[in-house]
Formats: structure tokens, sequence, C-alpha cells
């Protein structure tokens, strides 16, 4: 299993330029997240998916959607890009809800000039 | 929403000192976590708690569910350089959608040989 993959590792936006952040996980996994995290801080939700065609906000949801056709992805887009979301992200997965370990992707470093 | 306080920020160490850390929390969590966080990488889970007053080891660390539900502490012992890395609590509250995790602020900790 290759676990949860991200693309791209890096990116460089201008203000104002959209971007999808790809997240696949080979592992069958049901939920799948999406979380930033900023220098000297903890990872943030954004959103999540309890399974295929099911989504919903995090703590901090504004300025991105997803989306979740299947079950293996889960997208993050960016509509209109802004400074305030330089970040690293991370997607993860896990099989179920409470007691299965959550599993990270390795992140997209995503900077906003 | 929930924030967890974790301490000490950060933590400069001699290979072979003993280590300890803590979560606290304003509200009560049913599941706590402790990840660990190389530079460059997602986080990967070291120890995980699901009821309170539970004591549990993973090689040289060992973590506890304080008895209130609201605290939780990560000891590492005999440290080692390989131990350097930013360390997270998360607690999940089951019953919440997505059983989602919140996450502390980390602690960085650095190990002089």
């Amino acid at each position: 299993n290759a676990g949860v993959t991200q693309t791209p590792k890096f990116r460089i936006l201008k203000i104002g330029q959209s971007m999808t952040l790809q997240c696949a996980q080979d592992m069958n996994h049901n939920y799948m997240y999406w979380y930033r995290q900023d220098p000297g801080m903890g990872p943030k939700l954004i959103y999540y998916s309890v399974g295929a065609g099911i989504t919903d906000k995090g703590e901090v949801p504004n300025g991105y959607n997803v989306s979740r056709s299947t079950t293996e992805d889960f997208p993050l887009r960016l509509e209109l890009a802004a400074p305030s979301q330089t970040s690293v992200y991370f997607c993860a997965s896990r099989v179920g809800g409470a007691g299965s370990p959550l599993h990270f992707g390795n992140g997209t470093r995503l900077t906003v000039t | 929403g929930q924030q967890l306080n974790q301490s000490p920020q950060s933590m400069f160490i001699q290979e072979g000192e003993d280590v300890s850390m803590n979560c606290t929390s304003s509200s009560i969590f049913n599941t706590w976590l402790w990840y660990k966080q190389d530079p460059g990488e997602g986080p990967v889970l070291l120890i995980a708690l699901y009821k309170a007053g539970e004591l549990t080891s993973n090689g040289r660390l060992t973590a506890q569910f304080g008895i209130t539900r609201k605290d939780s502490f990560l000891n590492i012992s005999a440290s080692i350089p390989s131990d350097v890395g930013i360390y997270f609590c998360a607690g999940q509250v089951v019953e919440t959608s997505g059983s989602r995790l919140t996450f502390g602020e980390g602690t960085q900790l650095t190990v002089n040989p």
C-alpha cells in the first residue's frame, strides 16, 4: 500500500489564482480529512468526509472547497488564493471513526505571493 | 471550538535524559492521542489512549489519560538523538461527526548528543 499520497509537494501561487491539491489513499478508508498547519502550530481541520458523496466543514473552511466522488480521492480546491492561505496542507485518512488510527500524507507546502 | 493547551512549547535536553510534556483542555475528551512529526513529513501516531486513567507504553514512551478526561501526559525515557521532532497531543470526542481530532500546538524537542 502506498498509504496517503498528496500532490504536488510544493507550489507557489499568485494572489487570485486557483488550484487543486490532490489526495488519494489506497487503504479503502471511509474517513478522510484536510488539515492546514501554520508554522509553530498544530494542524487545524479544514474539511472532512465520512464517505463518498459526504463532506462537511471543519474549523477553518473559508476559502476552500472539497469533493468526494470516490472512496479513494479527496481533492481540496482553492478558488481565489490569498496570502493567508500560505501553509502546509496535510491530507489524512482512517478506516472508521473512534479507535482507528489517522494516517497522514507527507503534505503540500503552498506559498501564495 | 475546543482548544488544547500543550506545554512546554520547546525543550532542550541532553541525550539520556527523561522528558515529560502534557496537554490540558477545558473540554472532556474520550480519546487522547500523541503524535510525532519530523521535518517535511506528516504526523505519525505514537500512542492512543481510550479510557480515563489508562497508562500505555510504547517502548521508551509512556502516556496517560487523565482521570478528569481533560488532560494527558507523555513521558520519554532515556532520550536519544532520533527523538528530535515536534510532539503533538490530540483529543477526540467520539460522538462528533467524523470523530474529529483537535490538536495541541506542539512541543519542539531538541536532544543534544
